[in-house]
């Protein structure tokens, strides 16, 4: 069965300093990965997608991620975190060409301190 | 102002009635989804639909029931069957159902069953 396994389910981190949230999938078959973020009480905004091509995907916020086939990973770093990245983010992974049938981690929480 | 809107965004009901989460989208997207959300688990798929008149079941969908009447609206009722109830509901919109369209997420609605 597919599954999307986030190690860190809570990660503290003082405010400038670089953060890598781990995400790590099971799969055989090709896949498309997604980052998600989460604030308190509210919906997911999408951070950043890898669907093909660079294996480092630049996204919203000063994020990016690297696809790591071999490892089936999808790390998800900042090099400088600002007090406001604190949150909830996701890792999520869509295995089938058909729909959009998001496997999701179980989250990871980033908590910037000052 | 395009966006996805879910109503209420708390809200409580007695074991054993059944309630209906509204979501609306006015961004002219095909495709809409309902996930719960609770605490560690990440999100989970209850029902997708990609065009009126149109829906499957996601990986939850046992207690759960949902229509698509109209592109803009796919309520979600949580009925009586459905054991534990209490969650976060997100309820996400997309222009189509390909892996390359971006899923928005509503504010999300808070069910408390007690």
């Amino acid at each position: 069965a597919q599954s999307v396994t986030q190690l860190d389910s809570q990660v503290p981190v003082f405010e400038e300093a670089p953060v890598e949230l781990r995400c790590n999938y099971s799969s055989s078959v090709s896949v498309y990965l997604f980052w998600y973020v989460q604030y308190p009480n509210q919906g997911l905004q999408l951070l950043l997608k890898y669907l093909s091509g660079s294996t480092l995907v630049k996204g919203i916020n000063g994020f990016e991620a690297e696809f790591n086939k071999s490892q089936t990973s999808f790390h998800l770093r900042k090099p400088s975190v600002h007090i406001s990245d604190t949150a909830e983010y996701f890792c999520a992974v869509i295995m089938d060409n058909y729909g959009q049938n998001f496997v999701f981690g179980p989250g990871t929480r980033l908590s910037v301190l000052p | 102002d395009g966006g996805i809107t879910q109503s209420p965004k708390y809200l409580f009901r007695k074991e054993g009635q059944n309630v209906t989460l509204s979501c609306e989208q006015n961004l002219n997207h095909d495709a809409m989804y309902w996930y719960r959300q609770d605490p560690g688990q990440g999100l989970r798929l209850i029902y997708y639909s990609q065009i009126v008149n149109d829906f499957q079941k996601g990986d939850i969908a046992e207690g759960y029931s949902v229509s698509r009447e109209k592109k803009e609206s796919f309520p979600l009722t949580v009925t009586s069957a459905q054991k534990n109830p209490t969650a976060f509901y997100l309820c996400a919109s997309s222009i189509g159902g390909r892996v390359t369209d971006t899923q928005y997420f509503g504010p999300g609605t808070r069910l408390t069953v007690l």
